[in-house]
């Protein structure tokens, strides 16, 4: 298993700025993936982050809102840019052992006002 | 892209009575499902998964079915227990050229156990 280190876990923020929420996994990773849970919903894919290459994003997900990092096999950052209310979600990194099982952080909880 | 429905999206049981979620997907090459559980406030935990080679996978009291034909899968939880009481999402994924993709997660059901 993987054990996923999350930060911050909760934030407030002011709309128009910015947040960088860190992602550390226990193990080298091939794929790490990041996901926003809107209150009360689903799980959505924001993007896969892959080292040594950009991010792939999903269908309205875009780089300049979510610029994502990937400098090494265990560790990514996720940015929220220019946030509005809009944004207020949980974000999770996630990742996967092969094929197979997802794990995921511990979620950041962001509040934007 | 790919698009799993889920179904109910509350769902109340008796305890001891059995629960059954359905979940539809659209892409023919999704090839892993997984069950994931989620309480308030925590994060999603896996709680059982089959891949598209197998029809049936059962661990105690959860099971999960698989009809490729049809697509679409279920998750079945016998003997319910209060601590069943969560957030269920079903997933799909499949597995492309360049490894492992992200999850396609249902809108999920939230399970309520009646003492």
């Amino acid at each position: 298993s993987a054990v996923i280190s999350q930060k911050p876990s909760r934030d407030i923020c002011q709309r128009g700025t910015s947040l960088t929420i860190q992602c550390q996994v226990d193990s080298q990773v091939t794929m790490m993936f990041w996901y926003r849970q809107q209150p009360g919903q689903s799980l959505t894919l924001i993007a896969t982050a892959n080292q040594g290459s950009e991010a792939t994003y999903e269908s309205g997900f875009v780089i300049d809102k979510f610029p994502i990092s990937r400098p090494n096999l265990t560790f990514s950052t996720l940015t929220v840019s220019n946030m509005s209310p809009e944004d207020s979600s949980i974000y999770l990194c996630s990742t996967r052992q092969g094929y197979t099982e997802a794990f995921f952080g511990q979620g950041t909880r962001l509040t934007v006002v | 892209g790919e698009n799993v429905e889920q179904h109910p999206s509350t769902l109340s049981v008796q305890e001891g009575d059995s629960a059954v979620i359905k979940c539809t997907y659209s892409d023919s090459a999704s090839n892993y499902f997984p069950w994931y559980k989620q309480e308030l406030g925590k994060r999603p935990q896996l709680i059982i998964d089959i891949r598209s080679n197998v029809g049936e996978k059962k661990d105690q009291r959860i099971a999960v079915t698989l009809n490729k034909t049809a697509k679409h899968f279920s998750l079945h939880i016998t003997e319910t227990q209060p601590e069943d009481s969560a957030v269920y999402f079903c997933a799909a994924s499949l597995r492309s050229g360049g490894g492992a993709d992200g999850l396609t997660f249902g809108k999920g059901t939230h399970l309520i156990i009646q003492p």
